[in-house]
């Protein structure tokens, strides 16, 4: 069975404290790793796909990398505006539709 | 564009009623999607369509039906309502199979 595990469930960090946020994951034939935003009351926002170990994706304070068994959402000198909840998501599988399997989030606050 | 609008926002229902909820995109995607999200619970994949006049079940699509005669529209029915159905439902949409998944902000749906 896809599993798909975030941690930590929630981080507090200073603003411009750097971290990392994690997502692991024991699949067969991953096809792609997404990472999302969910502020309250809003539906889950794109913001990286990944394809293969060792691939890198760049956006503002964000930047996620990918391994054969777990990927990371850093976050650099991160702002208040960066509080939401992350979470990662990988598509498995062949043929017509490839379901997605996401992870159960982490809350991030950044405080001022 | 509007991009993935669901409707209602806000739902309070009796236990045995039925209701449709309503999702539509303006993005002309092949690919929508119904999951519902649970606290502690990762989206769980209702049902999917790869197309107009095709459909099929996720991972819980006991208690729902949902139908797809157009690109556009694809809304998911609640035929007897019950409390376990109590959750936030979110439809989704991808242009293709391995494009990410865009989402509108969701339905409140709590059975009473």
């Amino acid at each position: 069975e896809d599993q798909v595990t975030q941690s930590p469930e929630a981080l507090r960090l200073q603003e411009g404290e750097s971290s990392s946020l994690n997502c692991s994951y024991t699949v067969s034939g991953l096809r792609g790793l997404f990472w999302y935003r969910q502020d309250p009351g809003k539906g889950p926002e794109f913001l990286f796909t990944l394809y293969s170990a060792g691939e890198e994706k760049e956006k503002e304070r964000l930047k996620a990398t990918l391994t054969k068994k777990e990927s990371f959402l850093h976050i650099t000198a991160p702002k208040p505006e960066d509080s939401a909840t992350y979470l990662c998501a990988v598509q498995v599988g062949s043929g017509g539709y490839q379901k997605v399997t996401f992870g159960t989030g982490t809350k991030l606050q950044v405080i001022p | 564009n509007a991009g993935v609008t669901q409707t209602p926002k806000f739902q309070v229902l009796k236990t045995g009623q039925s209701m449709t909820l309503q999702c539509a995109q303006d993005m002309n995607h092949e690919y929508m999607s119904w999951y519902r999200q649970d606290p502690g619970m990762g989206l769980r994949l209702i049902h999917y369509s790869v197309g107009a006049g095709i459909t099929d079940q996720g991972e819980v699509p006991n208690g729902y039906n949902v139908s797809r005669s157009t690109t556009e529209d694809f809304p998911l029915r609640l035929l007897s309502a019950a409390p376990s159905q109590t959750s936030v439902y979110f439809c989704a949409s991808r242009r293709g199979k391995h494009q990410p998944q865009h989402f509108g902000d969701g339905t409140r749906l709590s059975i009473l």
